[in-house]
């Protein structure tokens, strides 16, 4: 399995700010899923990283909010915009899987809490 | 589009066996996976099952019935670090994305 390595690994942040989070893979995927988990709730999908091509978002969320770059095959990063509490949530990164198609490996997230 | 139902939480004791539910609505999905997280964790994969019929794992079995649109985890020999939410997941057809389930808590006690 990857060894994914998410910073920060928790943050408070002040309303209106952005904050870059970022995912490191120890070895070269396709894919990069970005996830937001709500307080108590499920996993929901963000957006799609690829290589080389702009990400591909999910109904309900949009560029401006949560730009994504993928400069390589081992590194992406998610950014929160003009944040608002709603936005308080864990942010996770997924490489696409190398494996069975269903077995996904998730870095350890990023808990954002927004003042 | 796709939705999952599962159910909201479920207590047992220890040694119990327990089965979470998964029904879901999609127009086209390679398979139906589990994951595992406890509290303040990540998700962490448990099974994946590309055709119908029983995966099992160890303590865990998984099902799906395509034609039922429908799955389940089973829980065997339930022990307290199995206390965690478990979500199930469908793969979706173009780049293999994974949409969770809302999630069931599982809650062991002695």
């Amino acid at each position: 399995s990857a060894v994914i390595s998410q910073k920060p690994s928790r943050d408070i942040c002040q309303r209106g700010t952005s904050l870059t989070i970022q995912c490191q893979v120890d070895s070269q995927v396709t894919m990069m899923f970005w996830y937001r988990q709500q307080p108590g709730q499920s996993l929901t999908l963000i957006a799609t990283a690829n290589q080389g091509s702009e990400a591909t978002y999910e109904s309900g969320f949009v560029i401006d909010k949560f730009p994504i770059s993928r400069p390589n095959l081992t590194f992406s990063t998610l950014t929160v915009s003009n944040m608002s509490p709603e936005d308080s949530s864990i942010y996770l990164c997924s490489p696409s899987p190398s494996g069975s198609p269903g077995e996904l490996f998730f870095g350890e997230g990023s808990r954002l809490t927004v003042l | 589009g796709q939705s999952l139902e599962q159910p909201s939480e479920v207590t047992a004791v220890e040694g119990a066996i327990v089965q979470i539910n998964c029904t879901y609505q999609t127009s086209g999905f390679y398979g139906l996976s589990w994951y595992q997280q406890h509290d303040g964790g990540a998700p962490t994969f448990l099974s994946y099952n590309a055709l119908d019929g029983l995966e099992e794992t160890g303590r865990f079995s998984s099902f799906l019935s395509r034609s039922d649109s429908y799955g389940y985890l089973l829980l065997q020999e339930l022990q307290m670090k199995d206390s965690a939410s478990y979500f199930c997941a469908v793969i979706l057809y173009g780049n293999n994305r994974l949409a969770f389930g809302k999630g069931n808590q599982v809650v062991v006690i002695p």
